[in-house]
């Protein structure tokens, strides 16, 4: 099955920082990259997605970018603000699984 | 246009007991895949069920089982509750045709005394 981590696991930046959150897999066939946020008590919301033709896709402050030949692919989050704090996961998709693995999730803090 | 639903919100059970929990997808989508997220977790795939039929399986024991009806809502079995299996259980749904994209509900919550 797919190796997911992700790193770091907690991260805690001022109001206005960027952030960026880093998942490493190992399945070479992965050939879709989700991030999902989700808020204490909430459900997973999908906040920007990545196939395995485009290298960078961008969404007002949130954009992702992927590095097919190292297999990891990242998300950014510039200017950053309070309700960003979520944890966020990654969880890429195998070509020949229908099913997402997901990572263990990062913990973004952002003060005001 | 409503999303993805899921009952109850809560649930309180005792070791040994079994437990149904239930979803319906959000509007035009046919598959619903089942996950587990304990506490600090990660959700854990559990199983997908598309066309009534159990299409995919993680690493979960028999005592989990699902069902999905002709209208596409679907059930999650827990036999011989756990300690362990007390979670979040999220449903997520997606057509079948773009498999990618899913959308959960807001999950049950289930505590195992």
């Amino acid at each position: 099955g797919e190796n997911v981590e992700q790193h770091p696991s907690t991260l805690s930046v001022q109001e206005g920082d960027s952030a960026v959150i880093k998942c490493t897999y190992s399945d070479s066939a992965s050939n879709y990259f989700p991030w999902y946020k989700q808020e204490l008590g909430k459900r997973p919301q999908l906040i920007i997605d990545i196939r395995s033709n485009v290298g960078e896709k961008k969404d007002q402050r949130i954009a992702v970018t992927l590095n097919k030949t190292a297999k990891h692919f990242s998300l950014h989050i510039t200017e950053t603000q309070p309700e960003d704090s979520a944890v966020y996961f990654c969880a890429p998709k195998s070509g020949g699984s229908y099913i997402p693995t997901f990572g263990r999730g990062t913990s973004l803090i952002v003060h005001p | 246009d409503a999303g993805v639903t899921q009952s109850p919100t809560h649930l309180i059970k005792t070791r040994g007991q079994q437990v149904t929990l239930r979803c319906s997808p959000k509007s035009g989508h046919d598959t619903v895949s089942w996950y587990q997220q304990a506490l600090g977790q990660g959700p854990q795939f559990i199983f997908q069920y598309y066309e009534e039929e159990e299409r995919q399986r993680g690493n979960f024991p028999d005592r989990f089982s699902g069902h999905q009806f002709p209208n596409y809502s679907s059930e999650l079995n827990v036999n011989a509750l756990l300690l362990g299996d007390s979670a979040l259980y999220l449903c997520a749904s997606s057509p079948w045709g773009t498999r990618e994209t899913q959308y959960f509900g807001p999950g049950t919550r289930l505590l195992v005394l």
